[in-house]
């Protein structure tokens, strides 16, 4: 069965860092791209950031470019996204999803989300 | 960038409705299209893919047409469960995946 585990989010001031992870089980992680998406309280869906399963091709939205980072560890089966410089609009529920192909495939499996929170 | 356009925002139906849920792709995407729902405090659940494509265990009165730029999702006979907000997704571009704004299905 394949799960998906977010962690590390919480309280942050404007400004502050953040680091989020995601541990995946029940298939083979690094043949599988992986994404973040997110969802501000009360908003829609926003895609964020991209990783292939190798981890060699990274992409990301705008808002998000130059102050985010997304990582894998695939010995560890385990996604990150570093989130730097945050700002208020960043306040949103954070999920990790696995994706077949980066980018060019949908969105099979979600976690159950984490929430971060942005604010002085 | 590729925007997805959802209509409408918000859709009163009746159990036992038939509903019919509309995206638009500001350039064609293909059948690179894939239909989500989300229920309050949960995360989006997968319904289709490739725009016509039923996702493993999901009940045979969803379904998905389209390509191009114009796509349906229409759920043939409301049951009680499938009250809950629907998003599109494409996913024909490496510029990044983009969802629709919503739409929410409510009780009438």
């Amino acid at each position: 069965e394949v799960q998906l585990v977010e962690s590390g989010g919480g309280f942050v001031q404007p400004g502050g860092s953040l680091r989020l992870s995601c541990a995946a089980s029940g298939f083979t992680f690094s043949d599988y791209g992986m994404s973040w998406v997110r969802q501000a309280p009360g908003k829609g869906l926003e895609w964020v950031s991209a990783i292939s399963g190798s981890g060699d091709n990274t992409y990301y939205a705008d808002s998000v470019k130059g102050r985010f980072t997304i990582s894998r560890d695939n010995s560890k089966n385990t996604l990150h996204l570093q989130m730097n410089s945050l700002r208020a609009e960043d306040t949103a529920v954070y999920y990790c999803a696995q994706q077949w192909v980066v980018l060019k495939y949908q969105l099979d499996y979600w976690g159950q989300g984490t929430l971060v929170t942005v604010s002085s | 960038d590729i925007q997805m356009t959802q209509s409408p925002s918000t859709l009163p139906a009746s159990v036992g409705d038939r509903v019919t849920i509309t995206c638009r792709a500001s350039r064609s995407i293909s059948r690179w299209l894939a239909w989500y729902q989300q229920k309050p405090g949960r995360a989006p659940k997968l319904l289709i893919y490739d725009a016509s494509s039923l996702e493993s265990g999901v009940p045979s009165r969803f379904s998905g047409s389209g390509s191009g730029t114009e796509f349906t999702l229409t759920i043939s006979s409301l049951q009680a469960e499938d009250f809950a907000t629907y998003y599109c997704q494409q996913y024909e571009s490496y510029s990044g995946l983009t969802f629709g704004q919503g739409t929410r299905l409510e009780i009438k």
